[in-house]
């Protein structure tokens, strides 16, 4: 069972343009939901997180968007530069259960110059 | 050091081999994840270690992976009987404490990328 759904895979945005990646997620148990960013050959580095007691979260150009009753939230990706260009991870962890996180499947986001 | 350690960076291994994989958390956190990433795709959980608890083996795939956190430090991941659908890439990842409120996240290593041929 994906616990937590992450679209699209794939994402193409010219320099400057906003990029935005969803995710999904079933078990309403989870209560905080980071994004990490991955660049080839390393590891995955966190980005941003949000708890669901606030809907918007921004730091610099990124942005999350949280909507509790749609059990989605988003990354905004704003003024996009090729420097963004990696994979972005979402992910959610639950109360009780250690830090364990769930993760997306992952999205390769392109900025082109 | 500064960061998460993992070791070796590269393993060719031919099957039906053992292998182990070696992670050195960020000195002082006491929770350590293994995490595997296939190519292309998201990352799929194997276990958790967090302080002198049993760690939680739920995500290990199979009898063949075995993991153990030794002082509460160094961890090794041991794959017996390595199989071509075990090539992937390690992550090792290490956070401050099970309360996440005083967590920034796991820190990740660059991982162990696994080749079974």
């Amino acid at each position: 069972q994906q616990q937590v759904k992450q679209s699209p895979q794939s994402l193409i945005v010219q320099k400057g343009g906003i990029s935005i990646i969803n995710c999904a997620y079933e078990n309403t148990a989870f209560d905080y939901f980071p994004w990490y960013q991955q660049f080839p050959g390393k590891g995955p580095a966190l980005l941003i997180a949000i708890r669901p007691d606030v809907s918007e979260k921004k730091e610099g150009r990124f942005t999350i968007s949280f909507n509790k009753s749609a059990k989605q939230f988003s990354l905004h990706i704003m003024d996009s530069q090729p420097g963004d260009s990696a994979t972005y991870f979402c992910a959610a962890s639950k109360r009780n259960a250690g830090n364990m996180l769930t993760f997306g499947g992952g999205t390769r986001l392109m900025v082109k110059p | 050091g500064a960061g998460v350690s993992q070791s070796p960076s590269n393993k060719v291994t031919e099957k039906g081999k053992d292998v182990e994989l070696r992670c050195d958390p960020i000195s002082g956190h006491t929770a350590l994840y293994w995490y595997r990433q296939s190519l292309g795709q998201g990352l799929e959980f194997l276990i958790y270690f967090q302080g002198n608890s049993a760690p939680d083996k739920s995500g290990l795939p199979s009898d063949r992976f075995s993991a153990e956190r030794t002082g509460g430090s160094v961890s090794t991941l041991t794959i017996q009987r390595t199989q071509q659908e075990d090539s992937a890439v390690y992550l090792c990842a290490s956070s401050l404490a099970q309360e996440r409120r005083t967590v920034r996240g796991y820190t990740f290593g660059s991982g162990t990328r696994l080749t079974v041929v």
